[in-house]
């Protein structure tokens, strides 16, 4: 079984640059997340998508974050314009749907930013 | 809200050792999820236990265990016979029966001697 792709696998830009990360998620998983690790720290949910829509995007910066799950499968995650504290980690994740007690999110190997 | 607190940011252990991990949660909620997840290097995080809280019984999977301490808020794991490949970064996380979001801790780095 294939697990979570992403790419790129790293990103550097320039301050008030955009950039847009995708995820392709295990198939069949209906649950897919989106989680900013900063260096130090452990990963924070940024949104949460089941199936195209989305269930918690409470911390994402809707100011300059945007994300979407069009057809319910791949997401795009799009940061415009990028600020220096954005450097980070972006790791996707996913879940299957029903019948499964544990919670158990499956992760992909995340997208490096670096913002100079 | 629900927090996860990892106080030791590093640790090490001398191969075929074992070492344990600390974790404290907070939270209102009864029922509950509680995980260990192994960060490598390479930076693909894995699941390495979990625990139900309604379970009594701690959660064992090969040379990996836990102690859950429901009252006192407490989530420990173990490893025994520790091997080179264990060293990586290892964060305790939480989560909730009706929304699966993970909150994690900071981690901790565990270094492993030959």
């Amino acid at each position: 079984e294939a697990g979570v792709a992403q790419s790129p696998r790293y990103k550097i830009i320039e301050k008030r640059q955009s950039v847009a990360f995708w995820c392709n998620p295990i198939s069949g998983h209906a649950t897919l997340y989106w989680y900013q690790q900063i260096l130090g720290q452990g990963p924070k949910l940024l949104i949460q998508f089941q199936n195209n829509g989305v269930v918690d995007d409470s911390q994402l910066p809707k100011d300059r974050f945007s994300a979407e799950r069009l057809k319910g499968v791949d997401s795009t995650l799009k940061i415009q314009p990028a600020k220096l504290e954005d450097s980070a980690v972006y790791l996707c994740a996913s879940r299957g749907a029903g019948g499964f007690p544990y919670n158990e999110q499956f992760f992909g190997p995340g997208t490096r930013l670096t913002v100079l | 809200a629900q927090t996860v607190t990892q106080s030791q940011p590093e640790m090490s252990v001398q191969e075929a050792e074992t070492v344990t991990l600390s974790c404290t949660y907070d939270t209102s909620e009864s029922d509950y999820y509680l995980f260990w997840y192994k960060q490598p290097p390479s930076r693909q995080m894995i699941l390495v236990i979990r625990q139900e809280a309604y379970k009594q019984q701690n959660a064992t999977e090969n040379r990996f265990s836990v102690n859950f301490q429901k009252a006192a808020k407490s989530f420990s794991l173990k490893i025994s016979d520790s091997q080179l490949g264990d060293a990586a970064m290892y964060f305790c996380a939480y989560s909730t029966g009706a929304n699966s979001k993970l909150t994690f801790g900071k981690g901790i780095t565990l270094s492993v001697r030959p």
